[in-house]
């Protein structure tokens, strides 16, 4: 079973930093690439960042361009997204996903999705 | 950047067809991608490629794009259909996926 279990959400001040991971199992981790998308609590979904499977290709939503960071280690089938910078718009729920088809063939849905990690972001 | 547009809430009793609308500049010259979220949970894929279901998927669901308009159809609408349904396409002008805002389906 294709599993995606994301941690690292908590409540942090505006101006901290947070480090999310994604543990991925079930599938070659190293052939897909991997997508971070948020959610406000009871708003829709937003982008937020993608990596290709050899990470040669890395992409950002300009709302949190220059503040993210998105990382993959395929050793250990897992993924990242270090948070820099955080304001109350940061505060989201947020997901890791895995894009349907392998390698360069990423422009396309996600499927599946993990839980999600709630990030909290206040004073 | 491409704007894809879903009403807010759409409503049905039960056993009608619901039947939610995303709209977008010549989307139906694009792949469309449906999510289905019900409350407290993760977003789960429930059409993909404009009309195809993952397995697993009820036939109840289907979908359908063409000009500026693409259509999520859920037949016979069940009390277990309720739920949030966002709809996905890639922009190739900026190479990054959008969303539409997202439909409320509420079973009447």
């Amino acid at each position: 079973e294709v599993q995606l279990v994301e941690s690292g959400g908590v409540v942090v001040q505006p101006g901290g930093s947070l480090r999310l991971s994604c543990a991925a199992s079930g599938f070659i981790f190293d052939d897909y690439a991997m997508h971070w998308v948020r959610q406000v609590p009871g708003k829709g979904l937003e982008w937020v960042s993608l990596i290709s499977w050899d990470d040669s290709i890395i992409y950002y939503a300009d709302s949190v361009k220059g503040r993210f960071t998105i990382s993959r280690d395929n050793s250990k089938d897992s993924l990242y997204l270090q948070m820099n910078s955080l304001t109350t718009a940061d505060t989201a729920f947020y997901y890791c996903a895995k894009a349907a088809r392998t390698y360069s063939n990423f422009r396309n849905w996600f499927d599946p999705w993990g839980q999600g990690t709630l990030v909290t972001v206040s004073s | 950047s491409y704007v894809l547009t879903q009403p807010p809430s759409v409503s049905v009793a039960p056993g009608e067809t619901a039947r939610i609308t995303c709209e977008g500049y010549k989307i139906g010259g694009k792949s469309v991608h449906w999510y289905q979220q019900k409350a407290g949970q993760a977003p789960v894929l429930v059409v993909y490629d404009d009309d195809y279901r993952p397995a697993g998927v009820p036939e109840r669901f289907s979908g359908s794009n063409s000009g500026n308009t693409a259509t999520l159809t859920v037949t016979r609408v069940e009390a277990g259909d309720e739920a949030d349904y966002h709809c996905q396409v890639w922009d190739n002008s900026s190479d990054h996926p959008v969303f539409g805002g997202g439909s409320k389906l509420t079973v009447l």
